[in-house]
């Protein structure tokens, strides 16, 4: 099975820098995914890191150590659109399959 | 053409109604998923295809039945639905089931039982 972690809210200012971390335990790792989903809106894919380092994409940059079960999302330049859920999800390589943390609320304060 | 595209995108349906949602994709993704998700909960998944074949059921009840016809398309059956199954359903699609990123969500049916 899987249990994976990630704070439930949080506030930030606009033209900051926010750090969303994500823990995780699983029996067979085969890659993990961020997400972000505005209200009503489907998921969109941010990122997906299956070694270890760090992944940059424009803005975003994600991070993986697979030894300590730990991954975190960077949000450079906050921009008000930012405010969204952001959601981590980790593959099972024996599954199959992919689990969903509960998601991170981000709220960007002017 | 980097889309999932489904149809409708709200239903309302009554508890003995049978319908249908849609999911199509033309990417040559080889897998793809069928998700529910209710208010402020993180996507569920409920099925899994690889290469036209059923690899998961999450012990979905029966009254959601997935067909996949070909690679592209995947549909959702629904039959004597609940109140309680009230919620969006997402479509995604991925190159593989064990490789590469679980990258793309269609928008999504929300979906009313009443």
């Amino acid at each position: 099975g899987q249990n994976i972690d990630q704070p439930t809210e949080m506030t930030a200012t606009e033209g900051a820098i926010v750090q969303i971390n994500c823990t995780y335990q699983t029996s067979g790792f085969n890659g993990l995914f961020w997400y972000q989903q505005h209200a009503g809106e489907a998921p969109t894919f941010l990122s997906y890191n299956v070694l270890d380092g760090l992944e940059e994409k424009g803005r975003f940059s994600s991070f993986l150590s697979r030894s300590k079960g730990y991954s975190y999302l960077l949000l450079k330049e906050l921009q008000m659109k930012d405010s969204a859920s952001y959601l981590c999800a980790v593959r099972d390589r024996d599954a199959g399959k992919s689990t969903f943390g509960d998601g991170t609320t981000l709220t960007v304060k002017p | 053409d980097t889309e999932v595209t489904q149809t409708p995108k709200h239903l309302v349906m009554g508890m003995t109604n049978k319908k249908s949602l849609k999911c199509e994709q033309h990417m040559g993704h080889r897998a793809m998923y069928w998700y529910k998700q209710k208010a402020k909960k993180p996507p569920e998944l409920m099925f899994v295809y690889s290469y036209e074949k059923l690899s998961i059921n999450e012990s979905v009840p029966s009254r959601f039945s997935p067909e996949c016809p070909n690679s592209s398309l995947l549909n959702l059956h629904l039959h004597a639905l609940q109140p309680e199954d009230s919620a969006l359903y997402l479509c995604a699609s991925s190159q593989e089931r064990f490789g590469g990123p679980e990258a793309f969500f269609g928008q999504g049916t929300r979906l009313t039982v009443v």
